[in-house]
């Protein structure tokens, strides 16, 4: 079974549209990791939150961590087919753990 | 950001016989290293945690006498797959991580068909 809940699962979105994918743990977590991969490709790191309450931003992608440190959230603007691609959310429990997945959500930009 | 190495990308193999996969980082010593399976349209499962110079330890339903994880050296992990079934057949990603607070880095996986 999953520790991280993520949603939604799939999602399909027209070109140009903004979209919201969530990670959610039911413990606090030591750091959230967001990645983007092709299936049966590696993983590509976008992002790494520590800090309750933390945001960051890279080109259109930005991801927010909670105060609680349980739930994020990754926002794409004005998505691009080059978007797509499916999202997996990764967290530690703590500085000593591995690293588990969320179930990740399938992302479609149509043209 | 550091570079982790999965060799090979694919490999066919048959129904019982062996095989290796390897993870080298590449640019740091990897003081741990982390093994996972991902079936199709799922996540990423994690299946053993190996510390170099100890043994692996494996999650939960992880045979440990099917799936035999090596460390021997800070830049290279393996992970052999014995006497291979059909039901093997997945796609498996090993990362590493230099040192506890540090990021993990991911190779970038290996498809294993057995036939």
């Amino acid at each position: 079974s999953q520790e991280l809940e993520q949603s939604p699962q799939s999602l399909i979105v027209q070109e140009g549209k903004n979209l919201t994918i969530n990670c959610t743990s039911s413990k606090t977590l030591y750091g959230l990791y967001w990645y983007k991969q092709k299936y049966g490709e590696g993983l590509i790191f976008l992002m790494m939150l520590q800090k309750g309450g933390e945001e960051k931003s890279h080109e259109k992608i930005t991801a927010k961590l909670d105060e609680k440190k349980q739930q994020s959230s990754l926002h794409i603007t004005a998505s691009q087919p080059s978007h797509a691609g499916i999202y997996l959310c990764g967290a530690r429990r703590s500085n000593n753990n591995d690293m588990r997945f969320g179930a990740g959500t399938r992302l479609t930009v149509k043209p | 950001g550091a570079v982790v190495s999965q060799h090979p990308s694919r490999v066919i193999c048959k129904s019982g016989t062996s095989v290796k996969i390897e993870c080298r980082s590449l640019d740091f010593q990897a003081t741990t290293m982390f093994w996972y399976r991902q079936f199709p349209k799922q996540s990423l499962m994690l299946m053993a945690t190996s510390n170099e110079g100890s043994k692996a330890t494996y999650e939960q339903g992880v045979e440990k006498d099917k799936f035999l994880i090596n460390h021997a050296s800070l830049t290279l992990s393996t992970l052999t797959v014995t006497s291979a079934h059909p039901e093997d057949s997945s796609f498996y990603i090993c990362s590493a991580r230099a040192f506890r607070e540090g990021e993990a880095f991911f190779g970038q996986g290996t498809r294993l068909t057995v036939v």
